[in-house]
């Protein structure tokens, strides 16, 4: 089956502690992205890496840090989370080019106490 | 930066009616995107597009494009109880960044 691929599903901490959340795509895309999609449903890209080069990284706390070993995965970690962090992470994947189309995955929802 | 904004947050309708979603934007773009996300999924493309095209089709939804009034519709004919999601428009401009509209969630009762 080739699609994007996450887990956790969901996750609940505390604050300050660390999280790691995993995305694996197998659509042999060249490209991946996170977004974090709030309570409203708003969706923000985080980060995106092509051939294993971040190419986007908005203006997100540097507690978040993204992490590639290969093309076909990019992890996201989280260092001390706090209470904002609580949202949906949606991993994504796509061919590197303006107008391809981008895959998402089903997300990891994160609670934060 | 180019903002997508869906004009309406919430619409329901019941099955076999039609409904149009409607978006606007900000700057100039290359081509518009319009996503569905069901509960509990990631967004999913419905249609693409390209900023020299008006119109395009995929089974029953119909989507238009006004580049002098920066507005894009998405239609659906013959709503059906799984048509019930959030529906969004994404821009594209020169880059390879997607930003996303704020959503309108469609509620389709039987």
């Amino acid at each position: 089956e080739t699609a994007v691929f996450q887990t956790p599903n969901y996750h609940v901490t505390q604050v300050g502690n660390e999280v790691s959340f995993n995305c694996k795509q197998t659509l042999g895309h060249d490209t991946m992205y996170w977004y974090k999609q709030d309570s409203k449903k708003l969706l923000k890209i985080m980060f995106s890496y092509n051939n294993k080069q971040l190419i986007v990284n908005e203006t997100v706390p540097r507690r978040f840090s993204p992490q590639s070993s290969d093309k076909a995965h990019l992890n996201l970690r989280i260092k001390s989370v706090e209470p904002e962090d609580s949202a949906v992470y949606l991993c994504a994947s796509s061919y590197w080019g303006a107008l391809d189309t981008q895959y998402f995955g089903p997300g990891t929802r994160l609670l934060v106490l | 930066s180019q903002l997508a904004e869906e004009n309406l947050w919430a619409l329901s309708v019941h099955e076999g009616e039609s409904v149009t979603v409607n978006c606007s934007y900000k700057t100039s773009i290359t081509a518009l995107q319009w996503y569905r996300q069901k509960s509990g999924e990631g967004p999913a493309q419905l249609i693409l597009i390209r900023s020299n095209e008006r119109e395009k089709r995929n089974g029953r939804l119909r989507a238009t494009l006004d580049t002098s009034s920066q507005s894009s519709s998405l239609s659906i004919t013959a709503t059906r109880c799984e048509d019930t999601a959030v529906y969004f428009c994404a821009t594209r401009n020169m880059g390879y960044k997607l930003t996303f509209g704020t959503g309108t969630s469609l509620l389709v009762d039987p």
